[in-house]
């Protein structure tokens, strides 16, 4: 079965520092990997998605994030944090064929302090 | 081009009443989800549909009631609201299978509904 986990529940970094955000999955094969973004009081966005090909792969806001295929990994990353970027941050797995939904992780909630 | 829509926006329900929740999308995406999220629980499955007519348990049904008469609504219903069901109602369209590497999910606002 599908499995996301993200180790962190709760990240604080600096304006203006880097971030690295973690993400384990648990899948059979290679699957399709995404990150989404909930800022405060809204519903999720689509950061990035992995498919395949070239493992680092650049999304919105300046996001991106690189697939390790021997950690099982798909981590977040952005080299600036802004004040704009506190949000909570899911990874999510999914098959190619498209058959099963998306197996969202528990989230991580990132703050950001000047 | 509205995307997903989600209807009321809040809801305060009493112990045993009924409610429906309303999802709508306007990009004819065959595949819609509902979710609940609750504070450390993240996303949680309830049910979802891969086509007009066609519906399937998530990861936690009970209680919950499904239907997908048209393409671009899925409605949820609570039967028999309890408290437990407190909770922030997430819908979703997914574009899966319209071109080669297409798979995003597109969320609604959200619905938040208390349960007393």
């Amino acid at each position: 079965a599908q499995s996301v986990t993200q180790p962190d529940i709760h990240i604080t970094v600096s304006e203006g520092a880097s971030l690295e955000l973690r993400c384990n999955y648990s899948y059979g094969a290679t699957p399709y990997l995404f990150w989404y973004v909930q800022s405060p009081g809204q519903g999720l966005q689509l950061l990035l998605k992995y498919f395949s090909g070239d493992t680092l792969v650049q999304g919105i806001k300046g996001f991106e994030a690189e697939f390790k295929r021997s950690q099982s990994s798909f981590n977040l990353r952005k080299p600036s944090v802004h004040w704009s970027d506190a949000a909570e941050y899911f990874c999510a797995v999914g098959s190619p064929s498209g058959n099963t939904p998306l197996v969202f992780g528990k989230g991580t909630r990132l703050s950001v302090i000047a | 081009n509205a995307g997903v829509t989600q209807t009321p926006k809040f809801r305060v329900l009493k112990t045993g009443q009924s409610m429906t929740l309303l999802c709508a999308q306007d990009m004819n995406h065959e595949y819609m989800y509902w979710y609940r999220q609750d504070p450390g629980m993240g996303l949680r499955l309830i049910h979802y549909s891969v086509g007009e007519g066609t519906t399937a348990k998530g990861e936690v049904p009970d209680g919950y009631n499904v239907s997908r008469l048209k393409k671009q609504n899925f409605l949820l219903g609570l039967e028999s609201a309890a408290p437990s069901q407190t909770s922030v109602y997430f819908c979703a369209s997914r574009d899966y299978g319209r071109g080669a590497y297409t798979d995003t999910q597109y969320f609604g606002p959200g619905t938040r509904l208390t349960v007393l």
